[in-house]
């Protein structure tokens, strides 16, 4: 086990509807990335966020958007669910150093499912 | 645009057999590379790491992996192939201040 935990397990939602997922870091990380992975795909990156602040972000549209916390938990917030954003989400943590070297960990992900 | 390619979709292998899955790599400068293995429903498991030094990096349950930098490739092997190694197996690449990039997955199937 990595530490990482997220929250819910399962969620299924309407088009339209908006959808909050939830990641709680490994303690000591100060990071956490976001990856969507549609069924058969590899992990695709969303967003990462840095000392609460976003630091790099993917080729996701403004409706994906997230929050860090002070203490490194993390948000994901989605609006607007459409069909095509039904995919497993998975958070990662790790510690940013000087050496820029950043080893992920992730969590289990929140399986998303949109009708 | 920086990208990581694992050719094979699917890599079949008989239980005891040497394995070995694919990964290039087209990323600017020196990057770290990286091998996650995923089991049904759960999230990505840390396999091993290449920074710098040794081309060959031993990692975890007998995993092992071959970084060449003139073929840029970062090849994930085992001597002895066990059933229980069969999963979805991905290659990532990361540079400083950069994000990782995932291959597309190869699904390792090994046969008693």
């Amino acid at each position: 086990e990595t530490g990482v935990t997220q929250s819910p397990t399962h969620l299924i939602k309407t088009r339209g509807q908006q959808v909050t997922l939830r990641c709680s870091s490994q303690s000591g990380h100060n990071t956490v990335s976001w990856y969507q992975q549609a069924l058969g795909q590899g992990p695709q990156f969303i967003f990462q966020y840095y000392r609460e602040e976003e630091n790099g972000r993917g080729n996701f549209p403004p409706r994906f958007s997230g929050l860090q916390f002070p203490n490194y938990s993390s948000e994901l917030n989605v609006n607007a669910l459409e069909l095509d954003d039904s995919a497993l989400y998975l958070c990662a943590s790790s510690l940013t150093s000087r050496s820029g070297h950043n080893e992920q960990f992730f969590g289990p992900g929140t399986r998303l499912t949109v009708l | 645009a920086q990208s990581v390619a694992q050719p094979e979709d699917q890599v079949n292998v008989a239980e005891g057999n040497p394995l070995t899955v694919k990964c290039t790599y087209s990323v600017s400068g020196n990057p770290y590379l990286f091998w996650y293995v995923q089991y049904p429903n759960r999230g990505l498991q840390f396999l091993l790491k290449y920074i710098t030094g040794d081309n060959l990096v031993k990692g975890s349950y007998g995993f092992e992996a071959e970084f060449n930098k003139s073929q840029t490739s970062f090849h994930l092997k085992k001597p002895s192939a066990l059933v229980s190694d069969s999963a979805l197996y991905f290659c990532a690449a990361h540079n400083y201040g950069q994000n990782f990039v995932f291959g597309p997955g190869t699904r390792l199937s090994v046969l008693p």
